[in-house]
C-alpha cells in the first residue's frame, strides 16, 4: 500500500536558518504529492503540491520538487521566520482526483526561535 | 481558497452521551468529504470517506456503529460519536473535495472532543 515517511521532529532552528524537512514515499504509478501545514490549534492548510515528476511546488518561500527517481518530496525554505513554527505534514494521493483519500506522514514539528 | 467550517470547535461531554460534529463547505459543493482523527503529536488517521447521498466508506478498524456519518447534502456532512467514552477524546478534522477537475482537499479547523 501507499505510505509516506518524513523526518521525525521536533526540529528547532534559529530565525533566518535554512530549512529542510525530508519526505519519501511509496506508491504505485505517479501519485500527487502535498505538503500541509498545521498551526497551533488549527486545522491543516495546503502549503504546496506537485502532481507529476520534476514539478516544483512553491508557496510562501517554501519549495518542494517531485523526484520520481528518489521517490522524494523534500520541503525547503531558505530563511525561516518565527511565524513558520508549525507542524508540517507530507502527503500523497494516488490519483489526480480530489475525491481520493490522502495518505499522511507522521508530521514534523518545527520551532523557530528568534 | 475554499472554506470548510466545523461546528463545534470544542466540546466537552460526559461518558455515555452522543456528540454530533458538523462539517460544512461554505463556498462550494463537496461531493466527497473525509473524516480524520488526530491524536496529540501524531498524524491524521483517516476514519471514513463520505459521499453525498450514499453510505460512508469506513477504514479498517473504525467502528461504523460508533462513528455515524451522514452526508445529506453537498455542503454538509456530520459525524456522530455515539456513546462516547474517554478514549474517544481526540481532535476530529474533516476535509472536503469539490470533485471534477479540482485536485485539492480543503480542511476544516477541527473539533476537539473531550469525554469525561
Amino acid at each position: 500500500g501507499n505510505s509516506v515517511t518524513q523526518m521525525e521532529g521536533p526540529v528547532t532552528l534559529s530565525e533566518e536558518a535554512f530549512l529542510t524537512i525530508n519526505c519519501t514515499y511509496t506508491a504505485t504509478g505517479y501519485p500527487s504529492l502535498f505538503w500541509y501545514v498545521q498551526y497551533p490549534g488549527e486545522g491543516l492548510q495546503l502549503l504546496l503540491k506537485a502532481t507529476k515528476a520534476d514539478d516544483k511546488g512553491s508557496n510562501k518561500g517554501f519549495e518542494a520538487t517531485y523526484r520520481k527517481e528518489t521517490t522524494s518530496f523534500h520541503l525547503e525554505k531558505g530563511s525561516v521566520q518565527v511565524s513558520d513554527s508549525a507542524v508540517y505534514f507530507c502527503a500523497l494521493r494516488q490519483s489526480n482526483f480530489g475525491n481520493e483519500k490522502l495518505t499522511f506522514g507522521t508530521g514534523t514539528r518545527l520551532t523557530i526561535i528568534p | 481558497g475554499a472554506v470548510v467550517s466545523q461546528h463545534p470547535s470544542r466540546v466537552i461531554c460526559k461518558s455515555g452521551t452522543s456528540v454530533k460534529i458538523e462539517c460544512r463547505s461554505l463556498d462550494f459543493q463537496a461531493t466527497t468529504m473525509f473524516w480524520y482523527r488526530q491524536f496529540p503529536k501524531q498524524s491524521l488517521m483517516l476514519m471514513a470517506t463520505s459521499n453525498e447521498g450514499s453510505k460512508a466508506t469506513y477504514e479498517q478498524g473504525v467502528e461504523k456503529d460508533k462513528f455515524l456519518i451522514n452526508h445529506a447534502s453537498l455542503t454538509l456532512s456530520t459525524l456522530t460519536v455515539t456513546s462516547a467514552h474517554p478514549e474517544d477524546s481526540s481532535f476530529y478534522i474533516c476535509s472536503a473535495d469539490s470533485g471534477g477537475d479540482q485536485e485539492t482537499q480543503y480542511f476544516g479547523p477541527g473539533t476537539r472532543l473531550l469525554v469525561l
